[in-house]
């Protein structure tokens, strides 16, 4: 079965870190791009940041730039985003999606909740 | 930054059309937008629709269509059915950033 499946979401502290990793199966990790989205309870869609298949480019959303940063480990079919300095505002679902082709948004993992309160 | 912008409600008779349009704070919404359309329903994963402005998955049912129109990317929905009422989000590209629009409420009643 072709799947993403996020994991690492928690309840840290504000100013805290926290790394979320999401695993592809079913399908060749290494020839796809990656992306991070995340949705805030009740809100709307947030687009994070973009891995190309190659590593390069890199793209992030200007709410995180700085504080998040992205990553894969093609041998391990896991892409990862390192979360510091984390504010209240940053809880949300984080969803990680796969491209095909010209779409960025091909197949969705389940997410995760990161919750940033003290 | 691009503000990308949508109706936060719409309602639909069932079997009837509706159109959920997406603008942008930048000028018209162009193909080099690379608009994409979204269906969530609650409690779960976004589902992309339409990518590039027209092109759809293969999940995507015959009933929805992406289009430009009057300056805004479009997504029409013809034909409504009751498993179609959900929050529609709209994507814009633009240089080195990407951005979603607030989303639109769609009932179908």
């Amino acid at each position: 079965e072709v799947r993403l499946v996020e994991s690492g979401g928690d309840l840290v502290q504000p100013g805290g870190s926290l790394r979320l990793s999401c695993v592809g199966s079913g399908f060749t990790f290494s020839t796809f791009a990656m992306t991070w989205v995340r949705q805030a309870p009740g809100k709307g869609l947030e687009w994070l940041s973009y891995i190309s298949e190659s590593f390069s480019p890199i793209f992030y959303a200007d709410s995180v730039k700085g504080r998040f940063t992205v990553s894969r480990d093609n041998a391990k079919n896991s892409l990862y985003l390192q979360m510091n300095s984390l504010r209240a505002e940053d809880t949300a679902v984080y969803y990680c999606a796969r491209g095909f082709g010209t779409s960025w948004f091909y197949l969705w993992g389940q997410g995760t909740l990161v919750t940033v309160s003290s | 930054q691009a503000v990308v912008t949508q109706e936060p409600s719409l309602t639909v008779s069932p079997g009837g059309t509706v159109t959920l349009t997406c603008g942008s704070s930048t000028g018209a919404v162009t193909s080099g937008h690379y608009c994409y359309w979204f269906q969530q329903k609650p409690g779960q994963a976004p589902r992309t629709l339409i990518y590039d402005t027209t092109n759809k998955h293969s999940w995507t049912p015959a009933r929805f269509s992406g289009s430009l129109l009057g300056g805004k990317a479009a997504l029409t929905l013809s034909g409504a059915q009751p498993e179609d009422e959900a929050e529609y989000y709209c994507f814009l590209s633009y240089t080195d950033t990407w951005v979603f629009g607030g989303g639109t409420r769609l009932t179908v009643l």
